[in-house]
């Protein structure tokens, strides 16, 4: 099936900085969605993509549907301690099929 | 707003034990879906339903029985429970077609013996 690669894994910052991680993916998507996860909690949505070059913000969070519709990234400006969490891509080929999720970037923030 | 209900939030079942994963919305949503969560394996699909009565298989359904008999309602069976299935299961929803993500719920954790 399809996958996503999500990288980093993990990463650690300094409060302040600014954070950026990415998705790839072998085949094109047609939205591109990022997700945060809390400790105990689903998955709340981020951003949403839907146009291929489209670069998207919410806040100090931006991110970008990259022109081939085969990646993705995120950025966070930045930092504070409460953008701790795991963050998800995940890509859609048409409405009426299911989301392909990435591993998660676990990020932390230290104060 | 209750948006996607699940429960239980805990579950310790026994090997071979039955039970069901309760899930509901109240969005009016057509896609329903069940993720679990394992460490370093991300979201992995399990099973997902378009509309009522309507259901299909994800990434990995072995071990795991939906039905879909109403819009709001989408229950997962373990008809037999195994360690493998130590998980944290999660319900998601959203409008079918066009630009709708999916809304989570909070996630079950369920634990096999």
């Amino acid at each position: 099936g399809q996958q996503l690669n999500q990288s980093p894994q993990s990463m650690f910052i300094q409060e302040g900085e600014d954070v950026s991680m990415n998705c790839t993916s072998s085949s094109i998507f047609n939205t591109w969605l990022w997700y945060k996860q809390d400790p105990g909690e689903g998955p709340v949505l981020l951003i949403a993509l839907y146009k291929a070059g489209e670069l998207t913000s919410n806040g100090r969070l931006t991110a970008q549907f990259g022109i081939t519709r085969k990646d993705s990234f995120l950025n966070i400006s930045a930092s504070i301690p409460s953008d701790v969490g795991i963050y998800f891509c995940a890509g859609q080929l048409t409405g009426n099929t299911p989301l392909v999720f990435g591993k998660g970037t676990r990020l932390s923030v230290i104060a | 707003n209750a948006g996607v209900t699940q429960t239980p939030k805990f579950q310790v079942l026994k090997t071979g034990q039955s039970m069901t994963l309760q899930c509901a919305q109240d969005m009016n949503h057509e896609y329903m879906s069940w993720y679990r969560q394992d460490p370093g394996m991300g979201l992995r699909l399990i099973h997902y339903s378009v509309g009522a009565g309507i259901t299909d298989q994800g990434e990995v359904p072995n071990g795991y029985n939906v039905s879909r008999s109403t819009t709001e309602d989408f229950p997962l069976r373990l008809l037999s429970a195994a360690p493998s299935q130590t998980s944290v299961y999660f319900c998601a929803s959203s409008m079918a077609g066009g630009r709708s993500p999916l809304h989570f719920g909070n996630g079950t954790r369920l634990t096999v013996t």
